[in-house]
């Protein structure tokens, strides 16, 4: 069973501080994900990562970094927490669609709920 | 880059009754649609997909149909139950490397509240 773990539930931090969110997948999956969920716009890809210190840019990547430096850890940083930044963050992990053993499907982890005042 | 439009925002719908859930996408060149459902508070999870090379696919009370021409997928549920009550995503991706992996792009989400 894949398991797919975030280091918080619920976080509250402050305008300007640096926030680190970390997400542990279990699957040996090479595949990992960090979206945004905010009501009425849906999950909202912000980077990907093909593999270990691979990184790719989503759809709106902008204020936020990553870092993979193992294969089953994706972190995500928000260099200066904005307000605008606060939502919901979830990460996500799958099997590289050219592996035999792929079926595509991307495994949630809980998300954690950021709250920047 | 792809557009994903997902209609309709909620759903009502009696207990028993059929659930229709719509999509449209903008890349011609996507070939996989998974349907994700999210229950209050939990993550979301697969529930079904389906691949440019087929027309229909179901799986006991859902299924999806796509139209490749028109560029649009459904999500249809059948004799609804309280338990179908959540939030449905559909999703539309395309391969984006030589790796052969694909992103994935959201529609904007569709909550179903079942009526007893």
């Amino acid at each position: 069973d894949v398991k797919v773990t975030q280091s918080s539930r619920y976080l509250v931090k402050r305008t300007g501080e640096k926030v680190f969110l970390e997400c542990v997948q279990d699957m040996d999956h090479e595949n990992m994900f960090w979206y945004r969920q905010d009501p009425g716009l849906g999950l909202r890809l912000i980077y990907f990562s093909y593999d270990v210190k691979m990184k790719e840019k989503g759809d709106i990547p902008e204020g936020y970094s990553v870092s993979r430096e193992k294969k089953e850890r994706f972190s995500l940083i928000l260099e200066s927490a904005s307000t605008n930044q606060t939502s919901m963050y979830l990460c996500a992990s799958k099997i590289p669609a050219g592996d035999r053993a792929s079926t595509d499907t991307q495994y949630f982890g809980p998300g954690t709920r950021l709250t920047v005042l | 880059g792809e557009n994903v439009e997902q209609h309709p925002s909620t759903l009502s719908v009696q207990e028993g009754d059929s659930a229709v859930i719509k999509c449209t996408y903008s890349d011609s060149a996507s070939n996989y649609f998974p349907w994700y459902k999210q229950e209050l508070g939990k993550r979301p999870q697969l529930i079904i997909d389906i691949r440019s090379n087929v027309g229909e696919k179901k799986d006991q009370r859902i299924a999806v149909t796509l139209n490749k021409t028109a560029k649009h997928f459904s999500l249809h549920i059948t004799e609804t139950q309280p338990e179908d009550s959540a939030v449905y995503f559909c999703a539309a991706s395309r391969r984006v490397s030589n790796f052969g992996n694909e992103k994935l792009t959201f529609g904007t989400g569709t909550r179903l509240t079942i009526i007893p």
